[in-house]
């Protein structure tokens, strides 16, 4: 059974503070691996498509990271306004199913 | 403006009721899907869509059905078999086969009273 395994659950940080989330997975066939963020009672907002291991990408003080079993999202010099919480999802190879982990929510205190 | 909508934001449901949730999206996608999210927890799938009359159960179906008579439109009726119907909902439609991302609407907040 296809398994997205997001890690810590829950992140507190000071501000300036540099840390990383962890998203594995276990999926027969990954066609993408999508980062998103979503604040509370709202809908995910998107960051990242991974594609391949090795990829990486940034967005100004976020960068996602892709291996064969797990990426990474590494939250550099975090500010108050970067507290939300990260959901990580895996799109199929062969068909359009979209699954997400249960999340890491940050907070970040100033 | 191109986007996904969904509709009541919020909805309140005696027991034993059915309930449907609208979400409609311009973005020309084909494939929908819908998600139920509980407090403190993560998306799980509940249905998702590909093309026009065809839709595929994701992780917890059961007590849920939907249809898919127009691209655009992806409806999803909570049913009175649903046990625990309280929840957040959310709608996300998706280009096909590319690997484009998912555009997510503002979500239901549905509450059994």
């Amino acid at each position: 059974e296809d398994q997205v395994t997001q890690s810590p659950e829950a992140l507190r940080l000071q501000e300036g503070e540099s840390s990383s989330l962890n998203c594995s997975y276990t999926v027969s066939g990954l066609r993408g691996l999508f980062w998103y963020r979503q604040d509370p009672g709202k809908g995910p907002e998107f960051l990242f498509t991974l594609y391949s291991a090795g990829e990486e990408k940034e967005k100004e003080r976020l960068k996602a990271t892709l291996t064969k079993k797990e990426s990474f999202l590494h939250i550099t010099a975090p500010k108050p306004e970067d507290s939300a919480t990260y959901l990580c999802a895996v799109q199929h190879l062969n068909d359009y199913k979209l699954s997400f982990g249960a999340g890491t929510t940050v907070t970040v205190r100033a | 403006d191109g986007g996904i909508t969904q509709s009541p934001k919020y909805l309140f449901r005696k027991e034993g009721q059915n309930v449907t949730l609208s979400c409609e999206q311009n973005l020309n996608h084909d494939a929908m899907y819908w998600y139920r999210q509980d407090p403190g927890q993560g998306l799980r799938l509940i249905y998702y869509s590909q093309i026009v009359n065809d839709f595929q159960k994701g992780d917890i179906a059961e007590g849920y059905s939907v249809s898919r008579e127009k691209k655009e439109s992806f409806p999803l009726t909570v049913t009175s078999a649903q046990k625990n119907p309280t929840a957040f909902y959310l709608c996300a439609s998706k280009e096909g086969w590319g690997t484009g991302e998912a555009f997510f609407g503002q979500g239901t907040r549905l509450t059994v009273v």
